[in-house]
């Protein structure tokens, strides 16, 4: 069964205090790694996609890694914009449809 | 840009009512999905679609039903509310093949009283 566990489930930074979430995932050969950013009571927006280990992506100051069995989130000098819910997604491999496991986010709280 | 947009924000509803729940998105998108998104249990999904008339459950299709008679237009059904129902609900929608992404709509919180 395919499993995604973030951590933590919680952080707290002060502006300009980097930090990186985990994402661990267990799954049967891995299609894509999606991350998403979830602003309180509104749908989850898409961020990055990555599909193989070794793969970064960036923008503005968000920075997404993956090895074989996780992801991180790198945040570089974060703002209190960037306060939101960050959710990790896997794809896998024999996905006929493109369906996707979510993990349960990590709410990030960003203080000036 | 893409665009998928629900019919409610928000909705309140009594127990046992029909309740319907509408999508559409404008990217000619073949793969469309309903989520449920509870505190501690994250996005679960429900049914999705990958073609007109086309449907297949998810995790947690009981007391829910789906409808696609167009391409670009995805709906939930809640045949008979209750109050276990009450959640915000995410669509989704993705294209086939290539990157897959899936892009979400703002959401609609239902409260089942």
């Amino acid at each position: 069964e395919d499993q995604v566990t973030q951590s933590p489930e919680a952080l707290r930074l002060q502006e300009g205090e980097s930090s990186s979430l985990n994402c661990s995932y267990t799954v049967s050969g891995l299609r894509g790694l999606f991350w998403y950013r979830q602003d309180p009571g509104k749908g989850p927006e898409f961020l990055f996609t990555l599909y193989s280990a070794g793969e970064e992506k960036e923008k503005e100051r968000l920075k997404a890694t993956l090895t074989k069995k996780e992801s991180f989130l790198h945040i570089t000098a974060p703002k209190p914009e960037d306060s939101a819910t960050y959710l990790c997604a896997v794809q896998p491999q024999n996905s006929g449809y493109s369906t996707l496991t979510f993990g349960k986010g990590t709410m990030l709280l960003v203080s000036p | 840009d893409v665009k998928v947009t629900q019919s409610s924000r928000y909705l309140v509803k009594r127990t046992g009512e029909k309740v319907f729940l509408e999508c559409v998105q404008d990217m000619d998108h073949e793969n469309m999905f309903w989520y449920r998104q509870d505190p501690g249990l994250g996005l679960r999904l429900i049914y999705f679609s990958y073609d007109v008339k086309m449907k297949e459950k998810g995790d947690i299709p009981e007391g829910y039903s789906v409808s696609r008679e167009k391409k670009e237009r995805f709906s939930l059904i809640l045949e008979s509310a209750s109050t276990n129902q009450t959640s915000m609900y995410l669509c989704a929608s993705s294209s086939r093949g290539g990157s897959e992404t899936q892009y979400f709509g703002p959401g609609t919180r239902l409260l089942v009283l």
